[in-house]
């Protein structure tokens, strides 16, 4: 199985923030890897796909980046509405999700 | 626009059968390109995929090592949906359960859409 794991696993942010988000794999998944938000009760929300393409409709203040091992999720300007938690999973071989990093108001 | 629909019962006993369903709209489970996969969400086991159905002139299912003993994805194609059977089910089996569309190659393998979600309890 591929490891993915994610740091921090709690952000605490002020709206306007800059805020990044890592994403680690446990070998190579070359660009292979998605980034979800999730709110609660509802189910996650594909933001960015093959590393660094943003899903359409997703604000552009969202960026992904990254490929190999190590990849980053980048919100340029937190808003109130970016306030969930965000998920990387990857599919180069089967499909394995990272354990989450929430983001909380400061 | 593609969308997923979830139904099934939100209680089962122990040593039970989990059985959920996915109704789509906007596909074909029949597609060429797509894959129809469930998914669980819990405290304990965080996003777990658990396996998936897809057509490419046959049917084919793959699973996660750690159901693989227990689970069963169908397609229905006279109703245009999926479903997700698993067997002997122990409290640690109670989560969230979702439905959700991928491709089958390397470079289709993001969720979207998903289904609302489906909050399965195993209790007595």
């Amino acid at each position: 199985d591929i490891q993915m794991t994610q740091s921090p696993s709690t952000l605490s942010a002020s709206v306007g923030d800059r805020v990044t988000i890592t994403c680690r794999a446990s070998q190579s998944i070359s660009s292979w890897l998605a980034w979800y938000q999730q709110k609660p009760g509802k189910a996650p929300k594909l933001l960015i796909y093959k590393a660094s393409s943003l899903e359409s409709g997703v604000p552009s203040r969202f960026s992904g980046s990254g490929s190999g091992t190590e990849f980053t999720l980048t919100i340029s300007s937190l808003q109130p509405d970016d306030f969930a938690t965000y998920y990387c999973q990857q599919y180069n071989r089967e499909r394995t999700f990272g354990q989450g990093t929430k983001v909380e108001i400061k | 626009q593609v969308q997923l629909q979830q139904s099934g019962p939100g209680l089962v006993k122990p040593s039970q059968t989990l059985s959920l369903t996915c109704a789509i709209s906007g596909d074909s489970v029949s597609s060429n390109s797509a894959a129809w996969n469930w998914i669980r969400q819990s405290p304990s086991r965080g996003l777990e995929w658990l396996g998936r159905t897809y057509y490419r002139s046959k049917w084919y299912n793959d699973y996660a090592v750690s159901v693989k003993s227990r689970i069963t994805i169908n397609p229905d194609t006279s109703k245009n949906q999926f479903s997700l059977q698993l067997n002997s089910v122990t409290p640690e089996d109670t989560a969230v359960y979702y439905c959700a569309r991928d491709g089958v190659a390397v470079t289709w393998g993001w969720f979207d859409p998903w289904g609302q979600g489906t909050l399965v309890t195993v209790s007595s």
